[in-house]
């Protein structure tokens, strides 16, 4: 049962241009949702994040948007950089008394140059 | 300040070899987590800890993995016996645990293989 999906394995993009990548979930009662980027040989990093209360959240280049109705959210970056080229994996945070915390597969950018 | 910190960086055994991993966490953190990524996949809870104590072990395979967090700091992951299905990137983190504190901080994994 995959809870959190991330339905795009891979997405391409040019230098400059807008990156859009998207993630939807089941269940209506997670509380927090984040991007983790990870580059190779290396852990995931925490990248943003969004309470469940929210629609919108933005750090700089990188924004979030959450639609309950839809239980969707996608992560926009703008404008791309080929520093960028990682996999971005988004995650439900739940707190159930026991805080679990269900990543998707992830979604690898690639931002040409 | 130092991240979370893993050992080893990679592993290669024989099938039903036993193997350990090593994790010291940010210092301060009292939650520390182990996950499992496959290949294409995303990290999978294998256990977390509230200090010393394991709160959800729910997804850990018991049979044969098992694992401690002695004095509430660094944590010890072992495999025995390791199965060619373990061979996978085992991931460990850190917060600061608590409500609100749901951003977790990974170190760089160990790659596992079993041959």
């Amino acid at each position: 049962d995959q809870q959190v999906k991330q339905n795009s394995p891979s997405l391409s993009v040019q230098e400059g241009r807008i990156s859009i990548l998207n993630c939807d979930y089941t269940n209506s009662m997670f509380d927090y949702f984040l991007w983790y980027k990870k580059y190779p040989a290396e852990g995931p990093t925490f990248l943003i994040s969004i309470s469940s209360i929210k629609d919108k959240n933005e750090d700089g280049r990188f924004t979030v948007f959450l639609n309950k109705s839809a239980k969707h959210l996608s992560l926009h970056i703008v404008p791309s950089q080929p520093g960028d080229s990682a996999v971005y994996f988004c995650a439900a945070y739940l707190d159930t008394g026991g805080f679990k915390t269900i990543f998707g597969a992830g979604t690898r950018l690639f931002v040409k140059a | 300040e130092a991240g979370v910190v893993q050992s080893p960086r990679y592993k290669i055994i024989e099938k039903k070899q036993p193997v350990a991993f090593w994790c010291n966490p940010i210092s301060g953190h009292n939650t520390l987590y182990w996950y499992r990524q496959n290949l294409g996949q995303g990290p999978e809870l294998l256990i977390r800890y509230e200090n010393e104590e394991a709160v959800d072990d729910s997804q850990l395979p018991k049979d044969r993995f098992s694992a401690e967090r002695l004095k509430g700091v660094d944590s010890t992951l072992k495999i025995q016996p390791a199965e060619l299905g373990d061979s996978a990137v085992y991931l460990c983190a850190s917060s600061l645990g608590g409500p609100g504190q749901e951003t977790q901080y990974f170190g760089p994994g160990t790659r596992l293989l079993v041959l």
